[in-house]
């Protein structure tokens, strides 16, 4: 069965500290992966995603993820952050084949202090 | 263009009562999802539309969970009756094809207390 492991449940981080969120999935076959994130009060919203081709993908808001398919991750990385990235980050993921549901980990609650 | 709508954004019941959530998505959006967050876990998937079709609904976790898309428009999902596990955040997504990579576009979520 697929599983999606995120490493750290709360990271509190000073701005301008770079940022990486680790994301581990387990499954056999080819994977869709995404990063969503959720601000405060606000809908979840896809970060990032990868299918196919460059495992080096760049998102919104100055985040990228690399897909490392030796270690079945897809780390989140942002060089510097500020208190605007303050959110809760989930890491999911798809078989290339499936009808699109997506297995997600137990999320990353990001505080960034000001 | 108009995101992903549900109702109500809060629900409070006691146990043994019944609810229904209600997700409106994207016009055009074939496929519906709807997922659940228990408090302090992972966001699960629940079932899969397509169109007013059951596609997938091996997450559905029994048979108190009753969903419907009548008309491939607007889903609702009632829970009857409810039970104190049933608490958590319910999401609605969608998006227009069946493609895995395709991006889901995802609700507010309403959140249920049962007590």
């Amino acid at each position: 069965a697929q599983s999606v492991s995120q490493h750290n449940h709360h990271v509190i981080l000073s701005e301008a500290a770079s940022l990486e969120l680790g994301c581990n999935y387990s499954y056999g076959g080819t994977v869709n992966l995404f990063w969503y994130v959720q601000y405060p009060g606000q809908h979840l919203q896809l970060l990032l995603k990868y299918f196919s081709g460059d495992p080096l993908v760049k998102g919104i808001k100055g985040f990228e993820a690399e897909f490392i398919k030796s270690k079945f991750s897809f780390n989140l990385r942002k060089p510097s952050v500020q208190w605007s990235d303050t959110a809760e980050y989930f890491c999911a993921v798809n078989a290339r084949l499936s009808t699109g549901k997506l297995i997600f980990g137990q999320g990353t609650t990001l505080q960034v202090k000001p | 263009e108009a995101g992903v709508t549900q109702f109500p954004s809060h629900s409070v019941i006691e146990k043994g009562q019944t609810v229904t959530l209600r997700c409106d998505p994207i016009s055009g959006h074939d496929n519906l999802y709807w997922y659940r967050r228990v408090m302090g876990k992972e966001i699960k998937f629940l079932l899969h539309f397509v169109k007013e079709s059951k596609q997938d609904e091996s997450g559905m976790p029994n048979n108190r969970f009753l969903a419907e898309r009548t008309g491939g428009t607007y889903s609702t999902l009632k829970v009857q009756p409810a039970e104190l596990e049933d608490s958590g955040v319910y999401f609605c997504a969608s998006k227009p094809t069946i493609q895995g990579f395709e991006t889901q576009y995802f609700g507010p979520g309403t959140r249920l207390l049962v007590l």
